[in-house]
């Protein structure tokens, strides 16, 4: 069955550090989508990739999509103490349906200030 | 956001209590899910409704029963725990259908469940 990994699994920066997170399928992806989900929240949604070798940016924060469609990554530039959280990246392989979404282990991020 | 709204939001119950777990999304989306969330674990997903109709139940026991009246709501009853199932359980909804964001995850803000 399909499987998604992240790493690192936590990661302790200094504010002002950058961060980055990466997101491997073991099958090929029709899209990746990112959550975060703050210290005793929940999940939200922060972006959706579908197309091969895309990159979208949100102010600091830079998601990719990998050529081959099952990696991602996202990376924040000059982390601040508003980027603690877990960051989750999600996605639905090829050929499945629309509520077939799995999402990946999650990396834990703290920011040191 | 009150997009998904979860109730109780704490529930602590001993292993012979019966219990339900609400779930009400004004979105007026077609999907709606039931996540586990633990500690050490990432999120597993339970159960799916589309259209009011149960497409995913992913080898969850059977003392986890989900209902869905309607579109907009959903309920997971729960009977004769573990201590094990103590977790964040989490309501999610989507548009469901074939649109290129059919398938993004509104969550709503959990209940956190203990089991004695």
């Amino acid at each position: 069955g399909q499987q998604v990994m992240q790493i690192p699994q936590y990661q302790h920066v200094q504010e002002g550090e950058d961060f980055t997170t990466y997101c491997n399928s073991s099958t090929t992806l029709s899209n990746i989508q990112w959550y975060k989900q703050r210290p005793g929240g929940h999940p939200v949604f922060l972006i959706q990739l579908v197309k091969s070798g895309e990159v979208k940016k949100q102010k600091r924060l830079t998601f990719q999509f990998g050529e081959a469609k099952k990696n991602s990554s996202l990376h924040i530039t000059a982390t601040q103490t508003t980027d603690v959280g877990t960051y989750f990246c999600a996605g639905r392989e090829v050929g499945t349906g629309a509520n077939n979404l799995f999402f990946g282990t999650g990396t834990r991020l703290t920011v040191i200030p | 956001e009150t997009g998904v709204t979860q109730t109780p939001r704490h529930l602590v119950m001993g292993m012979t209590n019966k219990k339900s777990l609400k779930c009400e999304q004004h979105l007026g989306h077609n999907a709606m899910y039931w996540y586990k969330q633990s500690a050490k674990k990432p999120l597993e997903l339970m159960f799916v409704y589309n259209f009011k109709e149960q497409t995913e139940n992913n080898s969850v026991p059977s003392r986890f029963s989900p209902e869905c009246p309607n579109s907009s709501h959903l309920f997971l009853h729960l009977h004769t725990l573990q201590p094990e199932d103590s977790a964040l359980y989490l309501c999610a909804s989507s548009h469901g259908g074939t649109s290129g964001r059919a398938d993004t995850q509104y969550f709503g803000p959990g209940t956190r469940l203990t089991v004695l």
